[in-house]
């Protein structure tokens, strides 16, 4: 079935530092790829996605690259700040398959 | 646009009692999914409704059902709670047609099983 993992164990950095989180995924046909975010108290917001190969999704400053060759989906954020403190998931949906699939998502916290 | 709603926000509840929980989806939205968010196990798929049909299931037990209105509205049921039900439980709404189904999470019921 499809799966996906991310790297282990929270993310701390300094503010202005660059961020990076590791996703892999394993799936049948061409996934979706997505990354969503949870402040605390809040639900998921969809940050970012993308729907095929070598595509980059991107938004406030975020971006990642749909790799089909590596399995991988990598975020990252070249400037950090401290309110991007939240937990970050990656999550894929299988080609016509309203159904997401998330991994255990990455604690990242920004210190002044 | 309005979001996506979910009702209640907090709820407490017995061990062997039942619960409903409410989503209403962003206007124009005709698919509504359930996730269950622990500690433990993550983000669990529960169920979608698409235009009042149950279009898909994940591996959770009978107890845990759902049903969506003609207006899009979804209720979701766990009967005879159990301790491990505590959890955070997520509503999406998409269009539920096309390519990919972007999905808009709601804020969140969060239950509480003694």
């Amino acid at each position: 079935g499809n799966s996906v993992t991310q790297m282990e164990g929270p993310v701390t950095l300094s503010e202005e530092a660059f961020l990076t989180i590791n996703c892999t995924y394993t799936a049948t046909g061409y996934p979706s790829l997505f990354w969503y975010v949870q402040y605390p108290g809040e639900g998921l917001q969809l940050l970012l996605k993308a729907t095929k190969a070598d595509d980059k999704g991107s938004n406030k400053g975020f971006e990642a690259t749909y790799r089909k060759e590596t399995t991988s989906f990598h975020l990252e954020k070249g400037s950090v700040q401290v309110s991007d403190s939240a937990v970050y998931f990656c999550a894929l949906m299988g080609y016509g398959n309203n159904r997401l699939a998330f991994g255990k998502g990455n604690q990242v916290v920004v210190i002044p | 646009k309005a979001g996506v709603t979910q009702t209640p926000r907090y709820l407490i509840k017995t061990r062997g009692q039942q619960v409903t929980l409410s989503c209403s989806p962003i206007s124009g939205h005709r698919s509504v999914s359930w996730y269950q968010q622990t500690p433990g196990q993550g983000l669990q798929f529960l169920f979608e409704y698409f235009s009042e049909t149950q279009r898909n299931k994940g591996n959770f037990p009978g107890r845990f059902s759902g049903r969506q209105f003609s207006n899009s509205r979804s209720e979701m049921n766990v009967s005879t709670l159990e301790l491990g039900d505590s959890a955070l439980y997520l509503c999406a709404s998409s269009l539920g047609t096309g390519d990919t189904y972007e999905q808009y999470f709601g804020p969140g019921t969060r239950l509480t099983v003694t």
